[in-house]
């Protein structure tokens, strides 16, 4: 398997543009995560889908970011409008079952200007 | 609630030296345990892990022991390289209660090591 697979790598963008983020989860698997790394916050979880459902999304901090997953194999992360505030890493991650080991993509790189 | 604590980096280590990583943890039943480690510019990926008390977990030369009377998960390696340099997470998985289906991280330790 190819593993998660994130798109794109880099995204730089002008404050007020919508950005949208893409995940592939690693097939088969039935949990996928969003989670943002900064340096001054670490890594937060901002949502987590089991079978395509969200479960909870209380690490979303605003109305300006939505997650979807139409289907077991993709997801999205948008954000819209984006702000200078919103530049990190955004990972996506999948699992098969709650309490087993979580796979990571490479993630992306927003920048905000 | 549930909570991770790992010591604060960064830390700086001569190759060969010996590595501790400080992790302990506070949580509701019995969690799972986790270690993952970040290469620059890459994502997460799992380290080693354990799922009861007095598991050790390795991979790598690394180690870990589960230990449930200090609520600890201390990482280890005997000789580190420099090719170890990363941040290191520990994390865990409550099996009780709303943080279950999610790791809780701690902040995150990076480690240097220097030829």
């Amino acid at each position: 398997d190819a593993g998660v697979i994130q798109s794109p790598r880099h995204e730089v963008t002008e404050m007020g543009q919508e950005v949208t983020l893409r995940c592939k989860p690693i097939s088969g698997h039935d949990y996928l995560f969003w989670y943002r790394q900064t340096m001054m916050r670490g890594l937060e979880l901002l949502i987590y889908f089991n079978n395509n459902v969200p479960i909870d999304d209380s690490g979303m901090p605003e109305d300006r970011f939505s997650a979807k997953m139409p289907n077991a194999s993709f997801s999205t992360l948008k954000i819209q409008p984006s702000e200078p505030r919103d530049s990190a890493v955004y990972f996506c991650a999948s699992s098969l079952g709650s309490q087993s080991v979580m796979y990571f993509g490479p993630g992306t790189r927003l920048t905000v200007t | 609630g549930n909570s991770v604590t790992q010591m604060e980096g960064p830390v700086t280590l001569s190759e060969e030296a010996f590595l501790t990583i400080n992790c302990t943890y506070t949580a509701t039943g019995y969690p799972s345990l986790f270690w993952y480690v970040q290469y620059p510019g890459e994502g997460l990926q799992l380290l080693l892990k354990a799922t009861k008390a007095d598991d050790k977990g390795s991979n790598k030369g690394f180690e870990a022991t589960y230990r449930k009377e200090t609520t600890s998960f201390h990482l280890e390696k005997g000789s580190v390289q420099v090719s170890d340099s990363a941040v290191y997470f520990c994390a865990l998985i409550a099996n009780y209660g709303g943080s279950q289906g999610n790791l809780i991280f701690g902040k995150g330790t990076k480690l240097s090591v220097k030829p």
